[in-house]
């Protein structure tokens, strides 16, 4: 199956930083998301990216579907993005998910 | 649109006891996916049905676990004689039958054995 390699495990932001989060796909896929853990466990869904790039706020994702990686973006980071996030990608309808990035953003 | 829908949130057993985990897809969505998340770990796949078929078990054990997806009703996540190595967050995603739009999940039920 799809192997998932997310990057950095772990993440340790001050408040206002801005960060880059990585997903490496081993082979191709027909559908991409990131998904954010928050503290209480809830899966909120950020985006859909198969391919192109998708801004909602100060997030943004890119997926490079040929080279197999998509990238998340946070700008200007809050106490509240703190939590796990994770890709999931798939060739096909099934969604392998990476080990995910632990985002803490102090204040 | 009210979303993925999981019940109950928390659920606690006695080892030996049976669980049961409820999933009610998005309106419109026919294809039901469940995961499994251990502490400190990421999500595990399990089963994939659509209405009254399972399409693919191969993340699920092969003992004590079954799943169903009715013709009517929630998809149900069954769990017989517990032990305490069950002990997890289990998730439902919803997707419609194209895959096209992605996954949405539910908020999970948070299984205990005790």
């Amino acid at each position: 199956g799809i192997q998932v390699e997310q990057s950095p495990p772990d993440l340790i932001l001050q408040e206002g930083a801005n960060s880059t989060l990585r997903c490496n796909f081993s082979d191709s896929v027909n559908n991409l998301q990131w998904f954010h853990q928050n503290p209480w466990g809830q899966l909120i869904n950020l985006f859909y990216i198969p391919s192109g790039t998708k801004q909602n706020g100060r997030l943004s994702a890119t997926t490079v579907a040929t080279e197999r990686y998509s990238l998340l973006y946070i700008s200007s980071s809050q106490t509240t993005d703190s939590g796990v996030y994770f890709c999931a990608s798939g060739g096909s309808y099934i969604p392998t998910f990476g080990r995910g990035t632990s985002l803490i953003v102090h204040p | 649109n009210a979303g993925v829908m999981q019940n109950p949130r928390h659920l606690v057993r006695r080892r030996g006891q049976e669980a049961r985990l409820r999933c009610s897809p998005m309106k419109g969505h026919s294809h039901v996916y469940w995961y499994r998340q251990l502490p400190e770990e990421g999500l595990k796949f399990m089963v994939y049905l659509q209405k009254e078929n399972i399409i693919d078990e191969s993340g699920m054990p092969k003992e004590r676990f079954s799943a169903e997806f009715p013709k009517e009703g929630p998809s149900i996540l069954r769990i017989q004689q517990v032990v305490r190595g069950d002990s997890a967050a289990y998730f439902c995603a919803s997707s419609p039958p194209t895959g096209d739009g992605g996954y949405t999940f539910g908020s999970g039920t948070r299984l205990t054995v005790v």
